[in-house]
Parts: C-alpha cells; structure tokens; sequence
C-alpha cells in the first residue's frame, strides 16, 4: 500500500538554527514528490515540486532533495516567519496525491 | 489573478442535517479536486474532476457524499445525512496541468 510519513510530528527550532524535515514514502510507480507550506486557516501553498532522485530544488532558505526512498526538507538559518505546518504529498502511478501527516515547525525569536 | 476560493469557510451543522459545500477554481483551469483533513489525520484525496468528469472519485467515503462540476467551472461537494464522522476541513484545489496544484484556504466543517 502506498504511504507517505514525515517526521518529525513537531519541531522548535531557535531562530538561525538550521535542520531537516524528512518525508519517507513507499508507492508504487513515484511520478512527483511536491512540498507544501500550510499556515493557520489556510490552504496548503506550493514549494517544490522533485520528480527524480538526485534532484534538488532551493527557494530562499529552503532546499528540497530526493532519493528513491525519501526527501528532506532542509532549512538554513530560519526565522520566525518559517513558522508554519509543512506538507509532503507524492503522486503515484494513478495519478493519486497521497499527503504526509505534515510536521509543525515553530521558530523561535 | 484570484486564487481558489470556497464557501462557506465554516460550517456547523447538527448530525442529519445537509451540507453543500462550494468551490471555485481558478479560472482557466480544467482539474479540480476535493480533499479532506480529518483532526490529527494527514490530508485525504476525495475525488477529481477534469473539467465537468469525474475523473477518479475512488477517494469518497460513502453514497453521502456527492460532487458535482456542473459546466466545468465551480464545483458542488454536498453531505447528506452528515454523520459526527464527517468534521474536518474540506480543501478544494485546481490546477492547469494536474501536477502543480492549488489549494483554496477549506472549508471547516463542524457536525454536532
């Protein structure tokens, strides 16, 4: 069965204190790995789009990278603004996208 | 250029009751989806449209729910009975390509 986990749940970062967010997915037939940002009362909002492993993708101080088993979601010096629920979401061979759970990420000043 | 939007942005409705609720996608855009987050569960495909089609409604939960994309433009997702089972924020996102895809902010729906 095709899953999608992202750990960890929740993450508190200091502000300039950089990490990953990791997503590991097992489907059948991987056409896109996508990230999303979601904050409070909104929807989920486009990141990165990675379709093969090897691939990275870097906006602002977020960089998304892929391997056949999982992407990370790395961020460098954040700030509080990065605060929000970020979103892994893969789309199988169907064309079906199956979401992560998402992990919290909270930066503190 | 206006985003995806729907309506209501919450809803509270006591069990039995019926529920309809509304998006409208980006203009110009021929796939829409709908897609639920039940509390502490990750986000959960409902179903796709390309343009008036259903193009994969294997997602939806029960003969309660049915979607409609009448013309291919907005789209109807209503709830009739709701169950205590059926609260939790409806998204609806759209998109040109069906690869990079944009959300509307949900609609949270509450059933007593």
């Amino acid at each position: 069965e095709d899953q999608v986990t992202q750990s960890p749940e929740a993450l508190r970062l200091q502000e300039g204190e950089s990490s990953s967010l990791n997503c590991s997915y097992t489907v059948s037939g991987l056409r896109g790995l996508f990230w999303y940002r979601q904050d409070p009362g909104k929807g989920p909002e486009f990141l990165f789009t990675l379709y093969s492993a090897g691939e990275e993708k870097e906006k602002e101080r977020l960089k998304a990278t892929l391997t056949k088993k999982e992407s990370f979601l790395h961020i460098t010096a954040p700030k509080p603004e990065d605060s929000a629920t970020y979103l892994c979401a893969v789309v199988t061979h169907n064309n079906d996208m199956r979401f992560g759970a998402g992990t919290r990420l909270t930066v503190k000043p | 250029e206006a985003g995806v939007t729907q309506f209501p942005s919450h809803s509270v409705i006591e069990k039995g009751q019926t529920v309809t609720l509304r998006c409208d996608p980006i203009s110009g855009h021929d796939n829409l989806y709908w897609y639920r987050r039940v509390m502490g569960k990750e986000i959960k495909f409902l179903l796709h449209f390309v343009k008036e089609s259903k193009q994969d409604e294997s997602g939806m939960p029960n003969n309660r729910f049915l979607a409609e994309r009448t013309g291919g433009t907005y789209s109807t997702l209503k709830v009739q009975p709701a169950e205590l089972e059926d609260s939790g924020v409806y998204f609806c996102a759209s998109s040109q390509s069906g690869r990079k895809l944009f959300f509307g902010s949900g609609t949270q729906l509450s059933v007593l």
